[in-house]
């Protein structure tokens, strides 16, 4: 299995708090990415990274943010955390050949 | 804009019985393609990937897909499902030498009955 773990596992928060998600990779890999999966719409982009301190927008970035300072470490930020953002949200790496893999998933709700 | 159909939401078979999941994908350029399955409280897992050469491509767990580039399908089977094979499968799409990015389909939830 790839190296790729997310933390926490699962989180609870209020509206308006900020909220931290990180992914870490043992591999190496340049490129990294944050998904949200919601029932109904399979997995979607919320932001990626293709370096150290090189990151983009998905198609669903309103409202987070992520940093990435170190090639293995890849956070994700809610700013204000609103109960749209409750989602199980998965971290993944991409090799060279565009397989993508993926981390466990961090189950958030936002009350 | 690229995109990637499940037309299946949910699909149930008998254990023993033959499996395809369809799926379609809008593309102008040579696509990249993939099925990822996903358990229960999982994460996804890569089943196969189509990049080039023979159209029909194995995968892990006995399955198949195949690439039909006249039907902009990449439908995947299974000959006989096992009941560990209940689960929620994923096609989607990379752009060759393009974008870095995968879209994904809806996905199909597959039920098995005994």
């Amino acid at each position: 299995d790839a190296g790729i773990t997310q933390s926490p596992r699962h989180k609870v928060t209020e509206t308006g708090t900020p909220v931290t998600l990180r992914c870490h990779q043992t591999e190496n890999h340049r490129y990294m990415y944050w998904y949200r999966q919601d029932p109904g719409h399979g997995l979607r982009l919320i932001h990626y990274s293709y370096g150290v301190k090189d990151t983009d927008k998905g198609e669903v970035s309103d409202g987070y943010s992520v940093s990435r300072s170190k090639t293995e470490d890849f956070l994700l930020t809610l700013e204000s955390a609103t109960s749209s953002q409750t989602s199980v949200y998965f971290c993944a790496i991409k090799d060279p050949s565009y397989e993508q893999y993926f981390g466990p998933g961090t189950r958030l709700t936002v009350t | 804009a690229q995109s990637v159909t499940q037309p299946d939401i949910h699909i149930t078979v008998s254990e023993g019985a033959s499996l395809e999941l369809r799926c379609n994908y809008s593309y102008g350029a040579t696509p990249y393609l993939f099925w990822y399955v996903q358990s229960p409280g999982q994460g996804l897992q890569l089943l196969l990937k189509y990049f080039s050469g023979d159209t029909l491509v194995q995968g892990i767990k006995g399955f198949e897909a195949e690439f039909k580039r006249s039907q902009s399908s990449f439908n995947l089977r299974k000959p006989s499902v096992h009941w560990s094979d209940a689960a929620e499968y994923f096609c989607a799409v990379v752009n060759e030498g393009g974008s870095e990015k995968l879209v994904f389909g809806k996905g199909t939830k597959l039920t098995v009955n005994p």
